[in-house]
């Protein structure tokens, strides 16, 4: 079964700086999708990024950006130029490309980023 | 473009009593719907998924059931709550056939406490 892995359950950052976190999985799947949602304090979920496991280049979205390693299993968020607005629980979370119809979210247990 | 709505927004209920919660999506048509659970600190969990009016799959075996009774309708019920029951609801869409249907996107969700 995959499996998520969020290490970090909090992280800090000025405002300005930049701040990396860091997320694992375990899978034995060739193919699947990896995504960074932000949950706010109005808890609802928002897609910051997603990324391919077959596309080799790491997505990047404005100040988001990813550090894809699928040989080691890793899928960590740069934010850069962090704003207050970045403060929010952060979630990784893992979705095979099989076809057989799941459609299951595996979702990390979540990183708090304080700005 | 498409929107999620979930209500009520917050709902107290008492140990024994009823619950049915509402999701319903806009501008898209036979879209995947998904209802998760968030405890307190904790990731989401997947309860139900559908695919389709009346396909209902769950991923988790406890007193809560769902039903999907139109297209862009999901709801979320019991016919009699346990105090484990209080959480964060959230709902969610993907596209079904065609588009991103990875990505999941997610309603404001509902604050459910059981006194």
């Amino acid at each position: 079964a995959q499996t998520v892995t969020q290490s970090q359950p909090e992280m800090s950052v000025q405002e300005a700086e930049t701040v990396t976190l860091s997320c694992t999985y375990d899978t034995s799947e060739s193919d699947y999708y990896l995504f960074w949602y932000k949950q706010p304090p109005s808890r609802q979920m928002i897609l910051v990024i997603r990324q391919e496991a077959y596309k080799q280049q790491n997505a990047t979205e404005n100040r988001f950006s990813v550090n894809f390693q699928k040989a080691a299993k890793s899928f960590s968020l740069k934010i850069s130029d962090s704003q207050l607005g970045d403060a929010a629980m952060y979630f990784c979370a893992y979705r095979s490309a099989s076809t057989s119809g799941t459609y299951k979210y595996i979702f990390g247990t979540g990183t708090r980023l304080k700005v | 473009s498409q929107t999620i709505h979930q209500w009520p927004a917050t709902l107290v209920q008492p140990v024994g009593s009823p619950l049915s919660l509402e999701c319903t999506v806009e501008g898209t048509s036979n879209p995947n719907l998904y209802w998760y659970r968030q405890a307190a600190g904790r990731g989401l969990q997947l309860l139900f998924y559908s695919v389709g009016i009346g396909q209902i799959s769950s991923e988790v075996p406890q007193n809560l059931s769902a039903s999907r009774p139109q297209d862009r309708q999901f709801i979320l019920s019991s016919k009699k709550l346990l105090l484990s029951d209080s959480g964060f609801y959230l709902c969610a869409w993907s596209f079904g056939t065609s588009g991103e249907s990875d990505t999941q996107y997610f309603g404001p969700g509902t604050r459910l406490t059981v006194l």
